[in-house]
């Protein structure tokens, strides 16, 4: 079954503080992974899309890493902002006939002043 | 530029009404995706419509249908509203079918169901 599971379920940090979300994914065929930002009661917001490929991307304050042999990616928040509060979702595209994409549940990070 | 719009914003219903969605693309997107999130979770995919066709569908019942239009706007339908169904109603577009291009989201649209 494909299946992206993330951790920690939820965050709290200090502003200016980094912190690092995990996501491991269970997808065949992998094509790319992606993360989005979604602010409550609003549409996800991408961050990065990788290929399976791709070990990094970044966008800002933002660096997402993929290794593809161990189906893990994590997303790296440098120096946080309290505009950063919001859940992260981890995103696997699936290559085959049927659902496009498999999300996971989200990481609900809050940064506290 | 606009980006993915959706109507109405907030909706409420009670048992047994129907309720339509609507999801205007963003512009030069022909692919419409329709994904149902419950409240702390993930978006759950409901389908996709490309070329005014039902494309690929996920694990939802009958009940929930779908159309789109020539101008590549969309529309999601769902009959027998049951209270399972309070959710945000997200829509996401795309150029074409092909899976390395970004999806859009629009703001989606809050059901209650009462």
């Amino acid at each position: 079954k494909n299946q992206v599971e993330q951790s920690p379920q939820s965050l709290i940090i200090l502003e200016g503080k980094n912190c690092t979300l995990q996501c491991n994914y269970t997808v065949s065929p992998f094509s790319n992974l992606r993360w989005y930002k979604q602010d409550t009661g609003r549409g996800p917001v991408s961050l990065t899309i990788m290929t399976f490929s791709e070990n990094t991307k970044s966008n800002g304050r933002y660096t997402a890493t993929l290794d593809a042999d161990t189906k893990q990616s994590s997303l790296h928040i440098t120096a946080s902002q309290l505009s950063d509060s919001a859940s992260y979702i981890c995103v696997s595209d699936v290559d085959n006939y049927g659902q496009n994409f498999v999300f996971g549940p989200g990481t609900r990070l809050s940064v506290l002043p | 530029d606009a980006g993915v719009t959706q109507s109405p914003t907030h909706l409420i219903k009670t048992r047994g009404q129907q309720v339509t969605l609507r999801c205007s693309p963003k512009s030069g997107h022909d692919t419409v995706s329709w994904y149902q999130q419950a409240l702390g979770q993930g978006p759950q995919f409901i389908f996709q419509y490309y070329e005014e066709e039902e494309r690929q569908r996920g694990n939802f019942p009958d009940r929930f249908s779908g159309h789109q239009f020539p101008n590549y706007s969309s529309e999601l339908n769902v009959n027998a509203l049951l209270l399972g169904d309070s959710a945000l109603y997200l829509c996401a577009s795309a150029r074409g079918l092909l899976l390395d291009g970004e999806l859009f989201f629009g703001e989606g649209s809050r059901l209650t169901v009462l």
